[in-house]
């Protein structure tokens, strides 16, 4: 069974650093992308950041991009995301999902999330 | 980036009736592959998202088929043949052609009359 298991989030102040980790299981890891999702209180869903199987690609959404670092330890089955300088917006639910779409395994499988509370 | 356009916002449905949702996109979702790369997801109350259609109208394994996708170019189609009360929850588009980065759209909430 494919699972993803978020960890990591937490209440910090604004400009403090937080890293989540997702922890994957039940499939081969190092075969796929994986991307972050995250969704604001009462809000819709925003894609942060994704990261291709061998590292190779990195991406991140314009909100986050110098702040957020993405990187993954294949042998651990793990991704994580390093957010510096949280800001009050990046308060969230933030999921993992698998998956490129153009391989076929677009966001077919997410995390249950981890909190992130970003206030003074 | 493209931006992806749901309505209705809300979508009061009873039991046992059809329901529509529409998704427009800002340009044209056709990859130069051939593929479409839209998705449809299910956000039921206090849970994560799950897929439940992909590249326009493949339906996950495990998704009842009363749920169908349809459409092509920039318009597209959520049909729930016959709501159900396990339905309820709020339902994303998202496309995948042109990425980074994917984009949703703004979520239409189904709930039952």
């Amino acid at each position: 069974e494919v699972q993803l298991v978020e960890s990591g989030g937490g209440l910090v102040r604004p400009g403090e650093s937080l890293i989540l980790s997702c922890a994957a299981s039940g499939f081969t890891f190092s075969d796929h992308s994986i991307n972050w999702v995250r969704q604001a209180p009462g809000k819709g869903l925003e894609w942060v950041s994704s990261i291709s199987s061998t590292s190779t690609y990195k991406h991140y959404g314009g909100s986050v991009e110098g702040r957020f670092t993405i990187s993954r330890d294949n042998a651990r089955n793990s991704v994580y995301l390093q957010m510096n300088s949280l800001r009050a917006e990046d308060a969230a639910v933030y999921y993992c999902a698998r998956g490129s779409c153009i391989y076929g395994d677009c966001y077919d499988y997410w995390g249950q999330g981890t909190m992130v509370t970003v206030s003074s | 980036d493209v931006v992806m356009t749901q309505s209705p916002l809300s979508l009061p449905v009873t039991v046992g009736q059809p329901a529509s949702i529409s998704c427009r996109s800002s340009q044209s979702l056709l990859h130069s592959d051939g593929n479409t790369y839209l998705n449809w997801f299910q956000q039921r109350p206090g849970q994560s998202p799950r897929r439940l259609i992909y590249e326009v109208s493949n339906r996950d394994s495990g998704v009842p088929d009363r749920f169908s996708g349809s459409g092509s170019d920039t318009v597209f189609t959520l049909r729930i043949s016959r709501v159900e009360a396990e339905d309820v929850g709020i339902y994303y588009c998202m496309q995948g052609t042109h990425w980074p980065p994917v984009t949703f759209g703004g979520g239409t909430k189904v709930e039952i009359k």
